[in-house]
């Protein structure tokens, strides 16, 4: 079963408006991370924002708010007046803990495009 | 600070043949994790190592192995190439690889097989 799950496989969205990108995860761990990376196509992958399970607010960066529902376990980000330097690929990820060490387990992503 | 870095940029390699990355962490960092991304995909786990031990090992064959250096760079290696080992491989380095760290990835080896 998949752990994290990014239902839009694209995203459209004209400048300086907001746009939400879906994630939702499964996990049994009561402690567990969320992040947002973005990747332009240079490769890169661009730590966004990250929630922790605990966290009682949702975290915000600047642009990037992360709505967290935990209930839902959905953990969407949030990018307000987009730019058009935001056009790249999003990919939201769960740190897990193994045996004492924390991966990250990434979904397929969302490709993000900002129109002018 | 300089970020994560990473060599080559680009590799092109034949079936059969065998290919070494490597990777610089960021100063301070202590660890550092190896992802394969294959196109169309997110990345995928191969290795974590923490002083220069390897702490895990995701689904990937005995092809693929790696050591960390008492500098905390890495070498990741691959043997016996496979057409489907074409594909972005990502380091990513953290202070300790632990439950509360972030891991800070560089800009990746873009490896083609033919």
């Amino acid at each position: 079963a998949q752990k994290i799950t990014q239902t839009q496989p694209g995203m459209f969205v004209q400048e300086k408006e907001a746009v939400t990108l879906d994630c939702t995860y499964d996990t049994s761990d009561p402690s567990y991370g969320l992040f947002w990376y973005k990747q332009p196509s240079s490769g890169e992958m661009i730590f966004l924002i990250y929630q922790g399970s605990y966290d009682q607010q949702n975290a915000t960066e600047g642009r990037y708010s992360l709505n967290f529902q935990k209930a839902r376990k959905s953990a969407n980000l949030v990018i307000s007046a987009s730019q058009l330097g935001d056009s790249a690929m999003y990919f939201c990820a769960m740190r897990e803990m193994n045996s004492g060490y924390s991966t990250l387990t990434f979904g397929k992503g969302t490709m993000l495009l900002v129109s002018p | 600070d300089a970020g994560v870095t990473q060599s080559p940029t680009h590799l092109i390699k034949t079936r059969g043949q065998h290919v070494t990355l490597r990777c610089s962490p960021i100063s301070g960092h202590k660890s550092v994790s190896w992802y394969q991304q294959v196109l169309g995909q997110g990345p995928q786990f191969i290795f974590q190592y923490y002083e220069k031990e390897e702490r895990g090992r995701g689904n990937f064959p005995d092809r693929f192995s790696a050591r960390q250096f008492p500098n905390y760079s890495s070498e990741l290696n691959v043997n016996a190439l496979l057409l489907g080992d074409s594909a972005l491989y990502l380091c990513a380095s953290s202070l300790e690889g632990a439950r509360t760290d972030t891991q800070y990835f560089g800009p990746g080896t873009r490896l083609t097989v033919l």
